[in-house]
C-alpha cells in the first residue's frame, strides 16, 4: 500500500516550457487536490477533484490545468511555465466530503524550479 | 486576512519543556478543526483532529475557543524528535476544501 505517490520527485524548467506532474493513489479515495507551498506562505489549493469526473478551481488556478484520468489518478499541467510557479507542489487525496473526517493524505511532493 | 493565522516562530526550547501555541481562523461557522505535523522538506501528516470538547493524544492537548476563534495545541515533556512545523488547519462547513496556516516552527534542543 503506497498511499499517495507522486512523479517527479524534482524538475528544473524553462520559461514557456510545459510539463505534467502526475499523482496516484491506492487508498479507493473519491476526492483528490494539488497544491502548493511557498515559503510563508501555506499550502494553497490550486484545483481540486471531489470525485472521479469533476474538477474544481481552488484559491490559485491560473496558469494551470488539472485532469481527473480515473478515481486513482490526477494530473496536474503547466502549459506554460513561469518563474513564479517555482514551488513544492503535493498531491492529496481523501475520503470525505467535509467535516471531522476529512483527513488528507499526502504525497512526498515535486520540488519544481522554472528558470 | 487570512482564513487561518499562525505565529510563525521559531519556538526554541529544551528537551523536556513545554511549549504551546496558537493559531487564529476567520470564517466563524467553520466545524472540523486539525493539527498537521510538517518534517523539514517532507510532506504534511495529520497529528491529531480537535474536538469541542478539547482533546489529548499522549504528550499533545489541542484546545478549540469558538468565542475567540482560536485553536492552541501544547506539547509537553518535549522531545528532539518534535521537532517539525505545525500546521493549524480548518475546514469550513459543507466543503471539501481545507484551509491551511502557513505553520509554528518548533525546535526542540538537546
Amino acid at each position: 500500500n503506497a498511499g499517495v505517490t507522486q512523479t517527479p520527485k524534482f524538475q528544473v524548467l524553462k520559461t514557456g516550457q510545459s510539463m505534467t506532474l502526475q499523482c496516484a493513489q491506492d487508498m479507493n479515495h473519491n476526492s483528490m487536490y494539488w497544491y502548493r507551498q511557498d515559503p510563508g506562505m501555506g499550502l494553497r489549493l490550486i484545483y481540486y477533484s471531489a470525485s472521479e469526473g469533476t474538477t474544481d478551481k481552488g484559491e490559485v488556478p491560473n496558469g494551470y490545468n488539472v485532469s481527473r484520468l480515473n478515481k486513482r489518478e490526477f494530473s496536474l499541467r503547466l502549459e506554460s511555465a513561469a518563474p513564479s510557479q517555482t514551488s513544492v507542489y503535493f498531491c492529496a487525496s481523501s475520503d470525505a466530503s467535509g467535516g471531522a473526517d476529512n483527513e488528507q493524505f499526502f504525497g512526498p511532493g515535486t520540488r519544481l524550479t522554472v528558470l | 486576512r487570512k482564513e487561518v493565522e499562525q505565529d510563525p516562530g521559531p519556538f526554541n526550547v529544551p528537551e523536556g519543556a513545554t511549549v504551546a501555541f496558537n493559531c487564529t481562523y476567520s470564517n466563524s461557522a467553520s466545524q472540523s478543526f486539525f493539527w498537521y505535523r510538517q518534517d523539514c522538506r517532507k510532506e504534511p501528516k495529520l497529528l491529531m483532529s480537535v474536538y469541542s470538547s478539547g482533546n489529548e493524544d499522549g504528550r499533545f492537548t489541542a484546545q478549540l475557543n469558538r468565542a475567540s476563534q482560536y485553536i492552541s495545541l501544547l506539547i509537553r515533556d518535549s522531545k528532539l524528535s518534535d521537532s517539525a512545523t505545525y500546521l493549524c488547519v480548518v475546514n469550513p462547513p459543507d466543503d471539501y476544501k481545507l484551509s491551511f496556516g502557513a505553520g509554528t516552527t518548533v525546535t526542540v534542543r538537546a
